[in-house]
C-alpha cells in the first residue's frame, strides 16, 4: 500500500514571496490533516478536512494561509505571503478512521 | 483544550537496555485515543504504540509498552532490549473521539517531544 506522498520535500524561499504544498493521502482514507512543526517542538494541527470539507481550521492563520482538498482526494497548502516565522517542516497525514498516517513532511525555510 | 505534556528533552539508554520515556495530559474527556509516535531524522512519523481511554489493559507492540495511568493522566513508554535503530524523537500525543455519522476523527495534539539517543 502506497503511503502519504508529499511535495515537494524542501523549499527555500524570500519572505513575503508565497509557496505551496502539495499532499497524496493513502486512497480511500476520508480524513486529512495539515500540521505544522517548528524546529524542536511537537506537531501543531492548521487544518482537518473530512472528504472535501474543513473539520478544524481554528489554528490556521487565514490571512496568509489558505488550504483545499480538491475532490476529497488530494490537498494543497498555500501561504502568502510566506514570513520568518513560518520557516517550519509540514506534515501532512491521512486517516481512515482512528490511526492517522503521515508523510515524509515539506521543510521550509523562509529567508 | 486539552495539553499533553513531556517533561524529559532529552534521554539517553545503553544497546539492550530497557528506558521510560514519560507523558502527562490533562483532559476532561472520558473517552480519548494516546499514542506514541517516533519520528527519525527523516522526519517521518511512525506510530509505535496505541492505547484506548476505555481499556485497562496497557498495550504492548513486542518491545514497546506502555504504562497507562488513567486516573493520574499518566502514558510512560517503556522500550526494552534498545537498539540503535531505536534512536529517534519521541513524540506522545492525545486524541479526542468524535463521532458523526459513524466515523470517528480528532486532531492529534503532541508534546514537546522527547530525544533518544541510544549508546553502543
Amino acid at each position: 500500500e502506497a503511503g502519504v506522498a508529499q511535495s515537494p520535500r524542501y523549499k527555500i524561499i524570500e519572505k513575503r514571496q508565497s509557496v505551496a504544498f502539495w499532499c497524496n493521502p493513502i486512497s480511500g482514507h476520508a480524513t486529512l490533516y495539515w500540521y505544522q512543526q517548528i524546529l524542536g517542538q511537537g506537531p501543531k494541527l492548521l487544518i482537518q478536512f473530512q472528504n472535501n470539507g474543513v473539520v478544524d481550521d481554528s489554528q490556521l492563520p487565514k490571512d496568509r494561509f489558505s488550504a483545499e482538498r480538491l475532490k476529497g482526494v488530494d490537498s494543497t497548502l498555500k501561504i502568502q505571503p510566506a514570513k520568518l516565522e513560518d520557516s517550519a517542516v509540514y506534515l501532512c497525514a491521512s486517516s481512515p478512521r482512528n490511526e492517522q498516517f503521515f508523510g515524509p513532511g515539506t521543510r521550509l525555510t523562509v529567508l | 483544550a486539552q495539553t499533553v505534556t513531556q517533561s524529559q528533552p532529552e534521554m539517553s539508554v545503553q544497546e539492550a537496555e530497557t528506558v521510560t520515556l514519560s507523558c502527562t495530559y490533562d483532559t476532561s474527556e472520558s473517552d480519548y485515543y494516546l499514542f506514541w509516535y517516533k519520528q527519525p531524522p527523516s522526519r517521518q512519523m511512525i506510530l509505535v504504540i496505541r492505547q484506548e481511554a476505555y481499556k485497562q489493559q496497557n498495550a504492548t507492540e513486542n518491545r514497546f509498552s506502555v504504562n497507562f495511568q488513567k486516573a493520574a493522566k499518566s502514558f510512560s513508554l517503556k522500550i526494552s532490549d534498545s537498539q540503535l535503530g531505536d534512536a529517534a524523537m519521541y513524540f506522545c500525543a492525545y486524541r479526542s473521539v468524535l463521532r458523526a455519522g459513524g466515523t470517528s476523527y480528532g486532531k492529534l495534539t503532541f508534546g514537546q517531544g522527547t530525544i533518544l539517543t541510544v549508546h553502543p
